[in-house]
């Protein structure tokens, strides 16, 4: 099974808004990953976040970890149309022998203009 | 041109036949992966290689096979479609030595069993 999961499956803003994904997952991690995939495509790796940081910024992108409680969120700030996207958390177990990413369900994200 | 490729790109196949996914990479990478996503269920991993002389079972092997022909090619085979095999594939490579295991993802070939 897999064992990130996210909260929520859709959500559907306003251009302008800010947008936030929350991640759940089982295991202890060296690293949690996010990703965003547009519709029908590869996914692109956006940021990560090792198991000793507890936040993480890169331009409109903010990742929180909460190891004690398992979890992470991703705020996306001012989003705009092109935002529209499904966004996967990934996990790197510490039982992981060989770079085994473990993948959410995602999260539609759906921002109107 | 993209760091990592996939052929075809699309493909329609009727149940029992033999299909070959390719992936190809300019990246330089040792790790491989294939992946598929159906609606819902995100990506599950099917095969993984470490270098050459190295395969892996994933989560959902069966009904599947794959070969690393060399460091920078990893195909994926269904050696006999069936239906619920119809989704979206995706090959994968990450940087043994950059230890930060990002993975870098290939377009996608949409299967469709007929």
């Amino acid at each position: 099974s897999q064992q990130g999961e996210e909260d929520p499956q859709a959500l559907s803003i306003q251009e302008g808004e800010n947008a936030t994904m929350n991640c759940s997952y089982k295991t202890s991690i060296n690293n949690l990953q996010w990703y965003r995939q547009n519709s029908g495509r590869g996914l692109v790796h956006l940021i990560l976040i090792r198991s000793n940081e507890r936040e993480k910024h890169s331009g409109r992108l903010r990742v929180t970890l909460d190891t004690s409680k398992k979890s992470s969120s991703l705020l996306i700030t001012a989003s705009r149309a092109a935002d529209t996207a499904s966004y996967f958390c990934a996990t790197d177990p510490i039982y992981n022998q060989g770079g085994k990413l473990i993948f959410g369900q995602g999260t539609e994200l759906s921002v109107k203009p | 041109d993209a760091d990592v490729t996939q052929t075809p790109r699309n493909r329609i196949t009727k149940t029992g036949k033999r299909i070959m996914l390719e992936c190809s990479q300019t990246k330089g990478h040792d790790r491989m992966y294939w992946y598929r996503q159906d609606p819902g269920l995100g990506l599950r991993l099917i095969y993984y290689s470490f270098d050459v002389k190295d395969i892996n079972k994933g989560e959902i092997s069966d009904g599947y096979s794959v070969s690393r022909q060399a460091q920078a090619k990893f195909s994926l085979s269904l050696e006999s479609a069936i239906p619920n095999q119809t989704a979206l594939y995706f090959c994968a490579t990450s940087d043994l030595v950059a230890a930060r295991n990002e993975q870098f993802f290939g377009p996608g070939t949409r299967l469709t069993v007929l």
